[in-house]
């Protein structure tokens, strides 16, 4: 079945250092790929997505670039800031109608972020 | 302003209690899921919804049950025979199928319940 694996954390960095959240993927065909954050005691937002090989999600300074060859989508940004402290969740959803739409998890990576 | 909203916040079950956790949209959303999320882990899909009246099982359904009489309602009942029900509960919305890329969909979020035993 599909699945998405993400580097564990906590990944503790300071203030304007680049960010880099390794995520690989395992899907039958083409699924549509997601990084989601979430903030502390809140539900999860979408922070960008990539529906197709080479596409690049971008939102918020944070980029990501669907790349079918290595099957993966890291989450980057140049510069982080305090306000960046936060869970990222990858994702994907399956391509395949009989999956339901049902978007796939990976384990989530806490990102601190000290002044 | 549209969204979805749980309730409550912070929920506490008793040993052999079932407990209803609430979910409602005003998105108009047709399809409908709830997550379970334990600490330092990903979600994990418990039931999911893709039109009223009509629920599937996801990956850990065993000792839960969910209706959807409603198209902005989905909530989910923990029963007694969940014997770890104790975790954070994320219930989510999207359009759903045929309205457009379904794949490419965001999915709405509520912010949790967090459920535990005493």
């Amino acid at each position: 079945g599909d699945s998405v694996t993400q580097m564990e954390g906590p990944v503790t960095l300071s203030e304007e250092a680049f960010l880099t959240i390794n995520c690989t993927y395992t899907a039958t065909g083409y699924p549509s790929l997601f990084w989601y954050v979430q903030y502390p005691g809140e539900g999860l937002q979408l922070l960008l997505k990539a529906t197709k090989a080479d596409d690049k999600g971008s939102n918020k300074g944070f980029e990501a670039t669907y790349r079918k060859e290595t099957t993966s989508f890291h989450l980057e940004k140049g510069s982080v800031q305090v306000s960046d402290s936060a869970v990222y969740f990858c994702a994907l959803t399956s391509p395949i109608k009989a999956a339901g739409n049902k978007l796939t998890f990976g384990g989530g990576t806490r990102v601190l972020v000290k002044p | 302003d549209g969204g979805i909203t749980q309730s409550p916040k912070y929920l506490f079950r008793k040993e052999g209690q079932n407990v209803t956790l609430s979910c409602e949209q005003n998105l108009n959303h047709d399809a409908m899921y709830w997550y379970r999320q334990d600490p330092g882990q990903g979600l994990r899909l418990i039931y999911y919804s893709q039109i009223v009246n009509d629920f599937q099982k996801g990956d850990i359904a065993e000792g839960y049950s969910v209706s959807r009489e409603k198209k902005e309602s989905f909530p989910l009942t923990v029963t007694s025979a969940q014997k770890n029900p104790t975790a954070f509960y994320l219930c989510a919305s999207r359009i759903g199928q045929g309205k457009m890329r379904a794949t490419n969909e965001k999915l709405f979020f509520g912010s949790g319940t967090q459920l535990s035993v005493l």
